[in-house]
């Protein structure tokens, strides 16, 4: 299985903040890395996949970049309702791996 | 529009055995994957296996091969998790995801709300 991790493991932030999260993978998957959302008590939302591709519906406050083996998840500007959990997942190869998350929380 | 509607919290012993559902609808339900994902209380997400309706074609994660069944009744668009003998160490929460079919690769583009299930030894 291709091992994915993701840094930091939390993070501490305000309102208005620009965040950067990071992910690598154990191998080359090209651009096949995907970001989800989880909040509190809630089911993971898709955010982005293909690296850079944001899902439906997504403020453009998220963008991701990378490719190979190094990503990034980046908020631009932090909004009360941006504080959750983030995970990225490889969706190259089967099974489909997910980081460990990153918990961001208000400064 | 999509929706995963799965099927309510479990409450069972150890040593039971249990199935949950997710049931597709909004969608062409045979011809897209559905998969399961587990997460323990505090933890994060693993990857459980997959299932395409139209063949009933299944996948499993290696973790979870030999420990779990994943079915589907394609006829009333619905999946199935289901453990023959259940662990305590299986409470956890349990949400199915539809694979996209306009990305490339594995990748979910909706998620189930989830089914909370909690084994008692």
């Amino acid at each position: 299985d291709i091992q994915v991790t993701q840094s930091p493991s939390s993070l501490s932030a305000s309102v208005g903040d620009r965040v950067t999260i990071t992910c690598r993978a154990s191998r080359d998957i090209g651009n096949y890395i995907a970001w989800l959302q989880q909040k509190p008590g809630k089911a993971p939302e898709s955010l982005i996949y293909a690296a850079s591709t944001l899902q439906g519906g997504v403020p453009s406050r998220f963008s991701g970049s990378g490719s190979g083996t190094d990503f990034t998840l980046t908020i631009s500007s932090l909004q009360p309702e941006d504080f959750a959990t983030y995970y990225c997942q490889q969706h190259n190869s089967y099974p489909p791996t997910f980081g460990q998350g990153t918990k961001l929380e208000i400064k | 529009e999509v929706h995963l509607v799965q099927s309510g919290a479990e409450v069972k012993k150890a040593g039971e055995s249990l199935t949950i559902s997710c049931k597709g609808s909004g969608y062409d339900f045979i011809n897209y994957w559905v998969g399961w994902v587990r997460q323990m209380p505090g933890k994060g997400l693993e990857w459980m296996g997959i299932i395409f309706p139209s063949d009933s074609d299944t996948r499993y994660s290696p973790s979870f091969q030999g420990q779990v069944t994943i079915s589907v009744d394609k006829y009333i668009n619905t999946a199935y998790l289901q453990w023959s003998i259940l662990k305590a160490s299986d409470s956890a929460m349990y949400y199915c995801a539809r694979r996209s079919n306009d990305a490339s690769g594995w990748y979910s583009d909706f998620w189930g709300r989830g089914t909370l299930v909690t084994v008692s030894p």
